[in-house]
């Protein structure tokens, strides 16, 4: 069964810390993977996006990592901020309709 | 710039009243549309996609419906609200015709949706 799962299921860190998310797939094929950022009552915004062939990218202070081999996805925040406080969504599109599994997300709180 | 519209932000329905909730899309011309159901605690769950005017894909069978009347108009309708309805709805849209390697989805505001 396609699934994708998160971890933890929520966070908190105190600010100017660093953070890591994991993500854990089972889908397959596999086409791609995405980390959205979802504010309390807003809709989802993307992060960063990697196909099977990257292994990193980077937007400002967050950097995602993607091992294809072991399926696994981490979404790294630095020098973390109050306003990172939100919930963390991780997607793959894969599977054999090729559509998006969507994790849990997991909610992150960022204390002064 | 493109953005995306939903209303109302928030609803309160009694159990088995009728639904309908709007979204539109400024900014690009054929996109692909998308109705989301976010029950809390559970991942997004994709309800209605929709490639083009009158052309509707339903992902689960459920009690809600949608509608493409115009191109940048996409709608979710219901009969009779069930409480299993309350939740988190959102619209998205996307480039059409691009490659699903990189396609993006553009996430709406979202209505939350309460039925008692």
């Amino acid at each position: 069964k396609n699934q994708v799962e998160q971890s933890p299921q929520s966070l908190i860190i105190l600010e100017g810390k660093n953070c890591t998310l994991q993500c854990n797939y089972t889908v397959s094929p596999f086409s791609n993977l995405r980390w959205y950022k979802q504010d309390t009552g807003r809709g989802p915004v993307s992060l960063t996006i990697m196909t099977f062939s990257e292994n990193t990218k980077s937007n400002g202070r967050y950097t995602a990592t993607l091992d294809a081999d072991t399926k696994q996805s981490s979404l790294h925040i630095t020098a973390s901020q109050l306003s990172d406080s939100a919930s963390y969504i991780c997607v793959v599109r894969g599977g054999a309709t090729n559509k998006l599994i969507f994790g849990t997300g997991t909610l992150l709180a960022v204390q002064p | 710039s493109q953005t995306i519209h939903q209303w109302p932000a928030t609803l309160v329905q009694p159990v088995g009243s009728p639904l309908s909730l709007e979204c539109t899309v400024e900014g690009t011309s054929n996109p692909n549309l998308y109705w989301y159901r976010q029950a809390a605690g559970r991942g997004l769950q994709l309800l209605f996609y929709s490639v083009g005017i009158g052309q509707i894909s339903s992902e689960v069978p459920q009690n809600l419906s949608a509608s493409r009347p115009q191109d940048r108009q996409f709608i979710l309708s219901s009969k009779k609200l069930l409480l299993s309805d309350s939740g988190f709805y959102l619209c998205a849209w996307s480039v059409r015709g691009g490659t699903s390697a990189r396609e993006t989805q553009y996430f709406g505001p979202g209505t939350r949706l309460l039925v008692l």
